[in-house]
């Protein structure tokens, strides 16, 4: 199976900080790549799909990019309202595994 | 508006069994493939397992294998998850998702606490 790993596990930035959290495949899974955002006892949000088309009414500051193994996910400006845990995931066939997390916190 | 709605969780003995639905609605659930997707407490995200729109394909992670069965009825607009041997290990909030084939989990349930505790 593929495996999906995010570093780093966490990361604590000011607010208007550029933060990139990344996430590798181990295999080639083309643009079969989501993130997505998971708040404090909330349910998961799917932020990007297709490794870097942005989902209906996601700000803009959230930008994916990357095909094949390699994958990154930008936040231009950090703001408050980003605080939050990370996922990536893969989507092209099962196991639809995540990434373990990257956890967001504000400086 | 479009909504997955998860119930049956509690709390079980190991050893035993527990069967979740999920109640679909605000989208034609039978041409969508479904997915269960599980979280432990303060743990991150895992995948359990898939199920076609018509209920001909599924897939379940190997730590479930033999143990969890996913189904469907789509007269009724519900997807299950029948678990049984449940662990301690499986205790965690479990989510029912939408996520065709080749296309992300774009709509996801509140999810439902399975506790597995002596």
């Amino acid at each position: 199976d593929i495996q999906m790993t995010q570093s780093p596990s966490s990361l604590s930035a000011s607010v208007g900080d550029r933060v990139i959290i990344t996430c590798r495949a181990s295999q080639d899974i083309s643009n079969y790549l989501a993130w997505y955002q998971q708040k404090l006892g909330k349910v998961p949000k799917l932020l990007i799909y297709e490794a870097s088309t942005l989902q209906s009414g996601v700000p803009s500051r959230f930008s994916g990019s990357g095909s094949g193994t390699d994958f990154t996910l930008t936040i231009s400006s950090l703001q408050p309202e980003d605080v939050a845990t990370y996922f990536c995931q893969k989507y092209n066939n099962s196991p639809r595994t995540f990434g373990q997390g990257t956890t967001v916190e504000i400086k | 508006q479009v909504q997955l709605v998860e119930s049956g969780g509690g709390v079980v003995q190991p050893g035993r069994s527990l069967r979740l639905s999920c109640a679909a609605s605000g989208f034609t659930f039978s041409s969508s493939g479904m997915h269960w997707v599980r979280q432990p407490p303060g743990k991150g995200l895992e995948w359990v397992a898939f199920i076609s729109f018509d209920g001909t394909n599924t897939q379940h992670v190997d730590s479930v294998m033999g143990r969890f069965t996913i189904s469907r009825d789509n007269s009724k607009n519900t997807l299950y998850l029948q678990m049984n041997s449940l662990r301690t290990e499986d205790t965690a909030v479990y989510f029912c998702v939408r996520g065709p084939v080749r296309w992300p989990f774009d709509v996801w349930g509140q999810g439902t606490m399975v506790t597995v505790s002596s």
